[in-house]
């Protein structure tokens, strides 16, 4: 089993609308968590840390659930520019940054 | 403020040759991580430079080694290229004891090995 597992996609959705990706990690250690967002062949970008009261960064909303050990990520508004791959990530102290493989997702318009 | 840099940005490798990548982390920052990312997956870690030293590695073999600088520049060196190792390499640099482990990358090396 993948440390951090995500749905690959590709979601495909319209301009305006809302989107949500969950992602699921095995370490009950974990400490950390993130979003990172990757657009092609560029390196990923902190997009916004996760903590356990959630978390809302203009447009995007961010959640973890410890109990169940997922981590989500809502996208309301949906702009072109929010095309890319989403990176979950998760951190066990002193362990490295663990990387989902990514959700692309893809804003029609 | 300077962010993290890297180079060269696109490399073409024989197999069996080796290569040296480098880094330049943020400013202001003292900690330097080493990722592969090979295409269609999430970046996979190497190692962590802090203080000069190597303070975590991850699952790769010895062919893959690195150096921190007293200006917490970085190098990663890869031995005995194999095919495999085609992938982009990023590096993301880090300040230790914020407790945050917020990490920023690169614009990473492109490595394709022949």
């Amino acid at each position: 089993r993948k440390e951090v597992e995500q749905d690959p996609g590709p979601f495909n959705v319209p301009e305006g609308a809302t989107v949500a990706f969950n992602c699921t990690y095995s370490n009950s250690a974990s400490q950390s968590f993130f979003w990172y967002r990757q657009d092609c062949r560029k390196e990923p970008k902190l997009l916004m840390s996760v903590y356990s009261s959630g978390n809302e960064d203009g447009r995007f909303t961010a959640q973890l659930n410890r109990a169940s050990q997922y981590i989500s990520l809502l996208i309301r508004d949906s702009k072109l520019s929010d095309s890319a791959t989403y990176l979950c990530v998760v951190n066990a102290w002193p362990r490295e940054l663990i990387f989902g493989t990514g959700t692309l997702l893809a804003v029609q318009p | 403020d300077a962010g993290v840099t890297q180079s060269p940005t696109h490399l073409i490798k024989t197999r069996g040759q080796q290569v040296t990548l480098r880094c330049s982390p943020k400013s202001g920052h003292d900690t330097v991580s080493w990722y592969q990312q090979a295409l269609g997956q999430g970046p996979q870690f190497i190692f962590q430079y802090y203080e000069e030293e190597e303070r975590q590695r991850g699952n790769f073999p010895d062919r893959f080694s690195g150096h921190q600088f007293p200006n917490y520049s970085s190098e990663l060196n890869v031995n005995a290229l194999l095919l495999g190792d085609s992938a982009l390499y990023l590096c993301a640099s880090s300040l230790a004891g914020t407790g945050t482990y917020e990490q920023y990358f690169g614009p990473g090396t492109r490595l394709t090995v022949t």
